[in-house]
């Protein structure tokens, strides 16, 4: 299984700043996404981070919000910008193998408050 | 549209009563995926089991033992003789072959808290 950190692990931000968020994964991955945790609520997938190449976001995200980079197989950031009250929330990394059947592992997550 | 759906909110047991969570899912793919994921208060997910659309038989892990049923679109999972550290968030998700869409679908989430 794969072993995968973030950072931050939390962090308190002010209205209309961005955060960039970092995913690490411990060995070579085909599959990286990203989700979005609002209080309470279950797991929303924002994107599905290409390696090389742009990311393809779900419905109701956009790039100019939520721009990802994967640079390699083992790395990846979400960027939430331009930041509002309603963007606070725990974002997950996710990773696994290429194929429905594989299991998704996930990273600790990032706890975001806006202010 | 695939959909999960997991009616208990909240279940709240006092340590060593079996309990089973519920998961109804909806798809239109005849090859799909099924998962359960705990989230324990520290708020990381971890992986518990998969099944697919051609395995119906039963699993039992330990404690954990999984139903999965066609008929009624259902995997439930139960925790049998539970313990306080099974206090978690638990989600069930499906992922599907036909659309190859890789991403889980979760659903809402039971919150199990076992009193001790």
């Amino acid at each position: 299984s794969a072993v995968i950190s973030q950072k931050p692990s939390r962090d308190i931000c002010q209205r209309g700043t961005s955060l960039t968020i970092q995913c690490q994964v411990d060995s070579q991955v085909t599959m990286m996404f990203w989700y979005r945790q609002q209080p309470g609520q279950s797991l929303t997938l924002i994107a599905t981070a290409n390696q090389g190449s742009e990311a393809t976001y779900e419905s109701g995200f956009v790039i100019d919000k939520f721009p990802i980079s994967r640079p390699n197989l083992t790395f990846s950031t979400l960027t939430v910008s331009n930041m509002s009250p309603e963007d606070s929330s725990i974002y997950l990394c996710s990773a696994g193998e290429q194929g429905p059947y594989n299991e998704q592992f996930f990273g600790p997550g990032t706890r975001l408050t806006v202010l | 549209a695939q959909k999960v759906t997991q009616a208990q909110t909240e279940i709240s047991v006092v340590e060593k009563e079996d309990v089973t969570l519920d998961c109804v899912y909806e798809t239109r793919d005849t090859t799909y995926y099924l998962f359960w994921y705990k989230q324990p208060p520290s708020g990381e997910l971890v992986f518990l089991i998969r099944r697919n659309s051609f395995d119906e038989q039963n699993e039992i892990s330990g404690r954990y033992s999984w139903n999965f049923q066609k008929s009624t679109s259902s995997f439930n999972f139960t925790i049998t003789a539970s313990q306080v550290v099974d206090s978690a968030v638990y989600f069930c998700a499906l992922s599907e072959k036909r659309t190859g869409r890789r991403a889980l679908t979760f659903g809402s989430g039971t919150r199990l808290q076992v009193q001790p």
